[in-house]
């Protein structure tokens, strides 16, 4: 199975800064990677697909990069609202599996 | 408008067995492969299971394979787990997805499994 090694854990960050999360893959996926945002007893939401594409509806301070085995969620201009737990998934092979997740909390 | 409601919460003893269901609307459901996520209390989300469209293949992560079983009813809109020899590892929050140009576009808001004695 591909593990993905996500970091950090957990992020302490001000409004309006800049963060970045990473995602490490144990093999190539291929850009097959996309990340979810879940709020506390929300369902987890659809941020960024296949490495670097911006799903409908999500504000542009999100933006994902990467290729091979390695990946960053990066968030601009921090907002109240993306307080929140971070996720990692790659698509590439069955099982598809998550990255452990990464809280970002808003100072 | 895109709604995933599951339904078939509860609590269960270990060894038994349990049945969920997601009914899908606001789009074409016999299109769409469809997933099973599921979260531990406090933990992160795992995987379980994916029927393709026109349910020709299945896939499931090694904790649940033999054990858990994914279909769908695509005259219902309804995609199903059914969950036998249940165990505590089981207990967690299971949500239903849809795959598109992504995976999992969409979920459902989750029903809680609770296995124990």
């Amino acid at each position: 199975d591909i593990q993905m090694t996500q970091s950090p854990a957990s992020l302490s960050a001000s409004l309006g800064e800049t963060v970045s999360i990473e995602c490490l893959a144990s093999e190539d996926i291929y850009n097959n990677l996309a990340w979810y945002q879940q709020k506390p007893g929300k369902s987890p939401q659809l941020l960024i697909y296949y490495a670097s594409s911006l799903q409908d509806g999500v504000p542009s301070r999100f933006s994902g990069s990467g290729s091979g085995t390695q990946y960053s969620l990066k968030i601009n201009s921090l907002e109240s609202e993306d307080a929140a737990t971070y996720f990692c998934l790659q698509d590439s092979e069955y099982p598809w599996t998550f990255g452990g997740g990464t809280k970002l909390e808003l100072k | 408008e895109v709604q995933l409601v599951e339904s078939g919460e509860g609590l269960v003893q270990p060894g038994s067995s349990m049945k969920l269901s997601c009914v899908a609307s606001g789009f074409t459901f016999s299109n769409y492969g469809m997933n099973w996520i599921r979260q531990a209390p406090k933990k992160g989300l795992e995987w379980i299971a994916l029927i393709y469209y026109d349910s020709s293949s299945k896939y499931y992560a090694d904790s649940v394979k033999g054990r858990f079983t994914i279909s769908r009813d695509n005259s219902k809109n309804t995609l199903y787990l059914e969950m036998n020899s249940l165990r505590s590892e089981d207990t967690a929050m299971y949500y239903c997805a849809k795959d598109g140009m992504a995976p999992f576009d969409y979920w459902g808001q989750g029903v809680m499994v609770t296995v124990s004695s």
